[in-house]
């Protein structure tokens, strides 16, 4: 099955410094989609992307579709510790199934 | 709203038992989902409902099974427990031609 390579496996940073993150895939797609997993939590969609290029924020959250198709960033400006936890890229991989293909995860750890 | 619940919390069992893990949202959505998620290895799906009275195979189906019981519950259930299966279980919903799926809190099994 597909596969969606997550970058970097984790982040250890400072309060009010700004975060970067990517995720890259061999295969093209029409949407990505970036979630937030704090500990003992599921899952909560923050930002998706439907066309290549397109440039999508919430709030501190900055989200990239990359123009091959084939990627994506995630930044985070001025991290705070509740920035915590771990953020994963994920992928339609069902058509209209809406079966999801995560990533990995980044695992963000913010010191105050 | 309570919007996705999963019962139990924990649970502890042996090698060879059976349970059933239970999943009950009540936001009217059609789609129901099942994933498994170990260290490392972001979430990955186990079965899905996309309407009441159809599951479908994921990534990842062997050693279980499901069913959608109605539009509100879909379980999960482990026939003979094996400690591969140790891991944490997040169920999701999803309403019909909407992105978004909606994580419930997991059930974290652990398989002695």
């Amino acid at each position: 099955g597909q596969q969606l390579n997550q970058s970097p496996q984790s982040m250890f940073i400072q309060e009010g410094e700004d975060v970067s993150m990517n995720c890259t895939s061999s295969s093209i797609f029409n949407t990505w989609l970036w979630y937030k997993q704090e500990p003992g939590e599921g899952p909560v969609l923050l930002i998706a992307l439907y066309k290549a290029g397109e440039l999508t924020s919430n709030g501190r959250l900055t989200a990239q579709f990359g123009i091959t198709r084939k990627d994506s960033f995630l930044n985070i400006s001025a991290s705070i510790p509740s920035d915590v936890g771990i953020y994963f890229c994920a992928q339609n991989s069902g058509g209209s199934n809406y079966k999801l293909t995560f990533g990995k995860g980044t695992l963000l750890t913010v010191n105050p | 709203n309570a919007g996705v619940t999963q019962t139990p919390k924990f649970q502890v069992l042996k090698t060879g038992q059976s349970m059933t893990l239970q999943c009950a949202q009540d936001m009217n959505h059609n789609s129901m989902y099942w994933y498994r998620q170990d260290p490392g290895m972001g979430l990955r799906l186990i079965y899905y409902s996309a309407s009441e009275g159809t599951t479908d195979k994921g990534e990842v189906p062997n050693g279980y099974n499901v069913s959608r019981l109605n539009k509100r519950e879909f379980s999960l259930r482990l026939e003979s427990a094996a400690p591969s299966q140790t891991s944490v279980y997040f169920c999701a919903s999803r309403l019909a031609d909407e992105e978004t799926q909606y994580f419930g809190p997991g059930t974290r099994l652990l398989v002695l």
